[in-house]
């Protein structure tokens, strides 16, 4: 069952331009998180907010997270074309055990 | 350096036959999980484990099995192959600790059946 959904589902964009992603969820959660997806390859973390915090940044990511809307936004400021990829959000909700439960994605194409 | 490897990358198998998925962590992981990723569906969990010898079916287990006979293996068994069992595989391993971070992910298996 996936628990956040991801929009859009693609999103293509010039280099050096930023890219927002979105992700909504539907109950409670102890963190959520984003992935990012190689063509063909496994997932890779990108990065972790827990439900007590509003923003984090790791890099050029901004990720924020709104509990009272649940839903969170994750933001690629100056876009290279290596960014390229499809990005996942996953929850960890608070009575799901140890699962986390995926999103359908967005596909990213920055063109050069 | 964390490590989730996959016993192949790409995989060719007829209709009826057994495949065997492994999986293997170097990071003394409780949990580990099977998912399979097919286009606009997303990721699908099909079976988790988190512990040595328990299994815990996900939302699609219908067709798979499981096996975890050692803490860093974790097997995913087709029982007869079909083509609609033509998928990419995708394996992760995560930390049993409070906190629950982050998944590491295998490179994931590509499986062709015929």
């Amino acid at each position: 069952s996936q628990q956040g959904e991801e929009d859009p589902q693609a999103l293509s964009i010039q280099e050096g331009e930023n890219a927002t992603m979105n992700c909504s969820y539907k109950t409670s959660i102890n963190n959520l998180q984003w992935y990012r997806q190689n063509s063909g390859r496994g997932l890779v973390h990108l990065i972790l907010i827990r439900s007590n915090e509003r923003e984090k940044h790791s890099g050029r990511l901004r990720v924020t997270l709104d509990t009272s809307k649940k839903s969170s936004s994750l933001l690629i400021t100056a876009s290279r074309a290596a960014d390229t990829a499809s990005y996942f959000c996953a929850t960890d909700a608070q009575h799901a055990g140890n699962m986390l439960t995926f999103g359908g994605g967005t596909r990213l194409m920055v063109k050069p | 350096d964390v490590k989730v490897t996959q016993s192949s990358r790409y995989l060719v198998k007829r209709t009826g036959e057994k495949v065997f998925l492994e999986c293997v962590q170097d990071m003394d992981h409780e949990n580990m999980f099977w998912y399979r990723q097919d286009p606009g569906l997303g990721l699908r969990l099909i079976y988790f484990s988190y512990d040595v010898k328990m299994k815990e079916k996900g939302d699609i287990p219908e067709g798979y099995s499981v096996s975890r006979e050692k803490k860093e293996r974790f097997s995913l068994i087709l029982e007869s192959a079909s083509t609609n069992q033509t998928s990419m595989y995708l394996c992760a391993s995560r930390t049993g600790t409070s906190g629950r971070g982050e998944q590491f992910f295998g490179p994931g298996t590509r499986l062709t059946v015929l």
